[in-house]
């Protein structure tokens, strides 16, 4: 089956700044990745997905890469603000389920 | 309903008790979700149900785990005999296209004492 692998862990940065978070699958035939934001005691929600025929997308403050023969696939935040502060999650699926990596906590400092 | 329920949102059983978490999708979604989140850790898929039927009950930690759902709507997740190990947070998602789309309920907070 499908494993995705997230890095880093945890992540602090300087309101401002940009952050980048990893993450790695290991099946070819995934071809669906979105990412998941999760606020301390609220449900996991969507903010920015892309499809396998698609290398990089945008909306606003954050983009998503792709690049399917390393297989792995990235977040960017720019201009990081408090209210990013959350876990993220990538998530990876070739079918009817998604696989998602273990999350990355990460923290805006003002 | 305009979102994905979950009930009861907080649970505290004592260890051995059987367990019942309920949710109830976004009308239509036919597909629908379980997973779980332990502490610092990702979520954890569980079981995979399209309309009634559960094509996938891999992530079923061992036979104390079961769900059903009835009607293409409501699931009920129960677990019998629940450990210490079983105390996390339990999330049901749904969509209408498979893995594209899930909508996550706000979960149950399951603690086992």
């Amino acid at each position: 089956g499908e494993n995705v692998e997230q890095h880093p862990s945890t992540l602090s940065v300087q309101e401002g700044d940009s952050a980048v978070i990893k993450c790695t699958y290991s099946d070819s035939a995934s071809n669906y990745f979105p990412w998941y934001k999760q606020e301390l005691g609220k449900r996991p929600q969507l903010i920015i997905d892309i499809r396998s025929n698609v290398g990089e997308k945008k909306d606003q403050r954050i983009a998503v890469t792709l690049n399917k023969t390393a297989k792995h696939f990235s977040l960017h935040i720019t201009e990081t603000q408090p209210e990013d502060s959350a876990v993220y999650f990538c998530a990876a699926s070739g079918s009817y389920q998604l696989t998602f990596g273990k999350g990355t906590k990460l923290s805006v400092i003002p | 309903g305009a979102g994905v329920s979950q009930s009861p949102s907080n649970k505290v059983t004592e260890k051995g008790k059987d367990v019942e978490l309920r949710c109830d999708p976004i009308s239509g979604h036919t597909a629908l979700y379980w997973y779980r989140q332990s502490l610092g850790q990702g979520l954890e898929f569980l079981i995979y149900f399209q309309g009634n039927s559960a094509p996938d009950k891999s992530g079923l930690p061992s036979d104390r785990f079961s769900a059903e759902r009835t009607g293409g709507s409501v699931s009920t997740l129960t677990i019998q005999r629940t450990q210490q190990e079983d105390s996390a947070v339990y999330l049901c998602a749904s969509s209408t296209q498979g893995a594209n789309g899930y909508t996550f309920g706000s979960g149950t907070r399951l603690t086992v004492v």
